[in-house]
């Protein structure tokens, strides 16, 4: 069965530390990945989205990064964290339009 | 850009009451998407639909295509069926299979024992 893999579940970080969030999933191949924010009180915003190994697609302008190192291996970086980071942040992933997403359990990152 | 709208943004209701849910979207879309979020922030897809009407236990999800608009209704309503429920659609191209989703900003059921 096909399961996703997200860690650390939460995660405190002072502000000007790096970042690195890790999303693996199992039991397919070639997925969509997706990272999503749900900044305190908001809906979900799509950061990043790859649809293969090394392919980064960025939805807005921010102080993170994403890589796909492997093809079933999300990472979600920054080089120095602002406030303004903090958030819920989920990996996800589908194998074309036609079918759903699978979420992960999600990251709950505090920069103080 | 598709704008979704949920309402309401918070209900609360009593054990066994039936609940109803709505969804709205300002572009035509290929299908919708309800997602249910608990109170430690999971997510889980609970119906991907295109068209008419799916169910899955006590939960029912319709979809009004012409009219941009899916409810999802829940039946016997439970304290465990407290948590947020956000409607997703697709928006933008399709890129070798991916595409993006837009979210509602959910709606925050309460069901009192």
């Amino acid at each position: 069965s096909q399961t996703i893999h997200q860690w650390p579940a939460t995660l405190v970080q002072p502000v000007g530390s790096p970042l690195s969030l890790e999303c693996t999933v199992e039991g397919t191949s070639n997925p969509n990945l997706y990272w999503y924010r749900q900044a305190a009180g908001r809906g979900l915003q799509l950061l990043f989205y790859s649809v293969g190994i090394g392919q980064i697609s960025s939805e807005v302008p921010q102080n993170l990064s994403a890589s796909r190192p492997q093809d079933r291996q999300f990472i979600l970086s920054s080089k120095k964290l602002l406030l303004s980071d903090s958030g819920f942040y989920l990996c996800a992933w589908n194998t074309g339009t036609n079918y759903g997403y699978t979420f992960g359990s999600g990251t709950r990152l505090t920069v103080v | 850009k598709n704008e979704v709208e949920q309402s309401p943004q918070n209900l609360t209701a009593q054990e066994g009451e039936f609940i109803t849910i709505n969804c709205s979207y300002s572009v035509g879309i290929s299908a919708l998407h309800w997602l249910q979020q608990h109170p430690g922030g999971g997510i889980v897809s609970l119906f991907m639909l295109s068209s008419g009407k799916k169910k899955h236990g006590r939960l029912i999800a319709t979809i009004n295509i012409q009219e941009k608009h899916s409810s999802l209704h829940i039946t016997a309503s439970h304290p465990r069926d407290s948590a947020v429920y956000i409607c997703a659609v697709p928006e933008g191209p399709i890129i070798q299979g991916a595409q993006k989703l837009v979210f509602g900003q959910g709606t925050r059921l309460t069901i009192n024992p």
